[in-house]
């Protein structure tokens, strides 16, 4: 059974830019969640997708939003860049909701805003 | 406010000897705490999942205790090896309404010394 997938894998941006990140969960996995993670704050949660429904979202503004299509894939979007958004951002899977058992992480996006 | 604490950054143990990672929390009624393994550059992965009912789980050299009462698990590595260095996250949610997400502690580094 094939991971979880994010891509791209590295991306460089300027301030001001936009970005979209991509997560394939495991097929079969309904719940998609999105994490934050860097050195000082370590993994902060940004939201959660059941059934292409937003189900939480954590303490982060606006800029950051996401979507799930009814194939369970998700994209997350970060408009107007700022420097404090390179981070690595992690994508879960789950087969029910995350807060209800394991979760599966794929390798995360990696961006650095110039 | 809740907060998750994990003992210490980062912990360094000879080979062989058991490695005790802490996390404490507050203001929080999880109906479970889980712990994952993250390796540099990588996604965190699932290890144990532990009930409020269940004192304690094992799974090979892995063992977790849970103790509502002293808001805290004790994840414990047994004859530890260079193998197991990385960082140790804990997580839980809130409580076992639908509504709130897993967060997680920022980790506790683990080297294992040969």
């Amino acid at each position: 059974k094939a991971g979880v997938t994010q891509t791209p894998r590295y991306l460089i941006k300027t301030r001001g830019q936009q970005v979209t990140l991509s997560c394939s969960p495991i097929s079969g996995h309904r719940s998609v969640s999105w994490y934050q993670q860097t050195p000082g704050q370590g993994l902060q949660f940004l939201f959660e997708y059941f059934s292409e429904t937003q189900r939480n979202k954590g303490n982060f503004p606006g800029r950051f939003s996401g979507r799930q299509f009814s194939n369970s894939r998700s994209e997350m979007n970060v408009s107007t860049l700022e420097l404090g958004d390179s981070a690595l951002y992690l994508c879960a899977s789950s087969f029910w909701l995350a807060n209800t058992g394991e979760l599966f992480f794929g390798e995360g996006s990696r961006l650095t805003v110039l | 406010s809740q907060k998750i604490e994990q003992n210490s950054e980062a912990l360094n143990i000879q080979e062989g000897k058991t490695a005790t990672l802490t996390c404490n929390y507050t203001n929080y009624s999880p109906a479970y705490l889980q712990w994952y393994r993250q390796d540099p550059g990588r996604g965190p992965v699932f290890l144990l999942l532990i009930r409020e009912n269940e004192k304690e789980k094992r799974k090979e050299r892995l063992k977790v205790t849970f103790d509502t009462t002293l808001k805290q698990s004790l994840f414990h590595i047994t004859a530890s090896q260079p193998a197991d260095s990385a960082t140790y996250l804990c997580a839980l949610t809130g409580g076992n309404s639908g509504n709130t997400p897993l967060v997680f502690g920022k980790g506790t580094r683990l080297s294992v010394i040969a």
